[in-house]
């Protein structure tokens, strides 16, 4: 069975706090990394595609790194807003062409003002 | 269309009845996505497809759960005879490419009630 997990579960910081968070998963026959971003009441929105080790990817205050040969990957987030508010899901892609994707737990983020 | 359009968005029916869940993916995506999320936790893989082709339904909970998308585009999946337990939001989700640097995109998700 195929695992991926994240940590932590939740997370509460101030405005203005930086944090990070991490997904676990299988470190061979690695294909892709997806992370999503999903606030209450809406669908998970892609947030980054990552697929070679070592990759780093920014989107404004928000990154993200890979390391596919010890199986993890951290989503940082610099400087928080109460509109980063959501919780974070990563998804890994099992297989090159259109194999499914397993989904973590997610890492729920409140940020309070 | 613009998004992956899903219906119903919402459905309450009572155990033991056939429910069917239609997706209607963006236009000209390859793969299309089936997963069921619980409340407060993350998507759980029910099954996909490439075009027509169902390439991997090992997700589904059991034989009442099936899915089809017999011309390529939209999709739809059945539940027979219902039970409780399967009350769930139930995502549908596709992709341009269908490969693993494909993202997918969302639809709003039909939640099912089993009473």
């Amino acid at each position: 069975i195929l695992n991926v997990e994240q940590s932590p579960q939740s997370l509460h910081v101030q405005e203005g706090d930086s944090t990070n968070f991490t997904c676990s998963f299988p470190s061979s026959n690695f294909y892709a990394l997806h992370w999503y971003r999903w606030e209450t009441a809406k669908s998970p929105e892609a947030l980054f595609v990552m697929t070679l080790n070592g990759d780093e990817k920014k989107k404004g205050r928000i990154s993200a790194t890979l390391n596919t040969k010890e199986g993890y990957s951290y989503l940082y987030i610099k400087g928080s807003q109460p509109e980063d508010s959501a919780t974070y899901l990563c998804a890994f892609n099992v297989g090159n062409y259109g194999q499914n994707f397993v989904f973590g737990p997610g890492t729920r983020l409140s940020v309070l003002p | 269309g613009a998004g992956v359009s899903q219906s119903p968005r919402y459905k309450v029916t009572k155990r033991g009845q056939d429910v069917a869940l239609r997706c209607d993916p963006i236009s000209g995506h390859v793969s299309l996505y089936w997963y069921r999320q619980a409340l407060g936790q993350g998507p759980e893989f029910l099954t996909y497809f490439n075009y027509e082709a169902q390439q991997d339904k090992s997700g589904l909970p059991n034989d009442r759960f099936s899915a089809e998308r017999p011309e390529g585009s939209i999709s739809t999946l059945t539940i027979q005879r219902t039970e409780q337990r399967d009350s769930a939001m139930y995502r549908c989700a596709s992709s341009f490419s269908g490969r693993h640097t494909g993202e997918l995109f969302f639809g709003e998700g039909s939640r099912l009630t089993v009473l």
